[in-house]
């Protein structure tokens, strides 16, 4: 069974870093590109960063691009999230997620995200 | 950056009902276009992907269905496991995806 499981979470201060692990066991990661999604309280689901399969692609949204950085150890069947310069609207619980190929159809390729972590809270306050 | 809007942001029910959300993209997407529901304490949960194609293992009461902007994700029969709330997610630009504000259908 797929089991991906996040680490890292806490409280820490504004400005400062954290580090989020995820790591995978039941399935080699090597071949899928890997998400972080991040639920704030109250709120939403929102996507933060992936990276490809073999770590040359990262890809993240415009409310972190260029604090946090998202990578992966592929030997060790881990994803990381370095959060730089963390902001209180970076408070959130954070899901390591694996991004997959679905379905091909009508000659279209077609994603999903199929297996979550249960995630890890991210609190940033003074 | 597509923008993906959903309506309404909350809805009543009760079991045996059906209910339907609705997605909107702020380009067009074709069908690359995902629905998860999420409960409380839980992971969210994929149910449909390519706007209509039913994920393996999910009940046939969930459909989906549109293309280009405008998506459905339609429960019949409502079950009380069903309580939740329910996100559309767009793939158009995968890997950066974008989700809707969610749904939440309540008792």
């Amino acid at each position: 069974q797929v089991q991906l499981v996040e680490s890292g979470g806490g409280v820490v201060q504004p400005g400062r870093s954290l580090r989020l692990s995820c790591v995978a066991s039941g399935v080699s990661l090597r071949t899928y590109d890997m998400d972080w999604v991040r639920q704030a309280p109250g709120k939403g689901l929102e996507w933060v960063a992936a990276v490809s399969h073999d770590g040359r692609g990262e890809y993240y949204s415009d409310a972190v691009k260029g604090r946090f950085t998202i990578s992966r150890d592929n030997a060790n069947n881990t994803i990381y999230l370095q959060m730089n310069s963390v902001r209180p609207e970076d408070t959130a619980f954070y899901f390591c997620v694996r991004n997959i190929l679905i379905g091909f159809i009508g000659r279209h390729y077609y994603y999903g995200l199929d297996v979550w972590g249960q995630g890890t809270t991210v609190t940033v306050s003074s | 950056d597509i923008q993906m809007t959903q309506s309404p942001s909350s809805l009543a029910a009760s079991v045996g009902d059906t209910v339907t959300i609705t997605c909107r993209a702020s380009q067009n997407i074709g069908v690359y276009l995902n629905w998860y529901k999420h409960k409380v304490g839980k992971a969210p949960k994929l149910l449909i992907y390519a706007a209509s194609s039913l994920q393996t293992g999910v009940p046939s009461r969930f459909s989906g269905s549109g293309s280009g902007t405008e998506f459905t994700l339609a429960i019949t029969s409502l079950q009380p496991e069903d309580f939740a709330t329910y996100y559309c997610q767009q793939t158009h630009s995968n890997p950066s995806l974008s989700f809707g504000g969610g749904t939440k259908v309540e008792i």
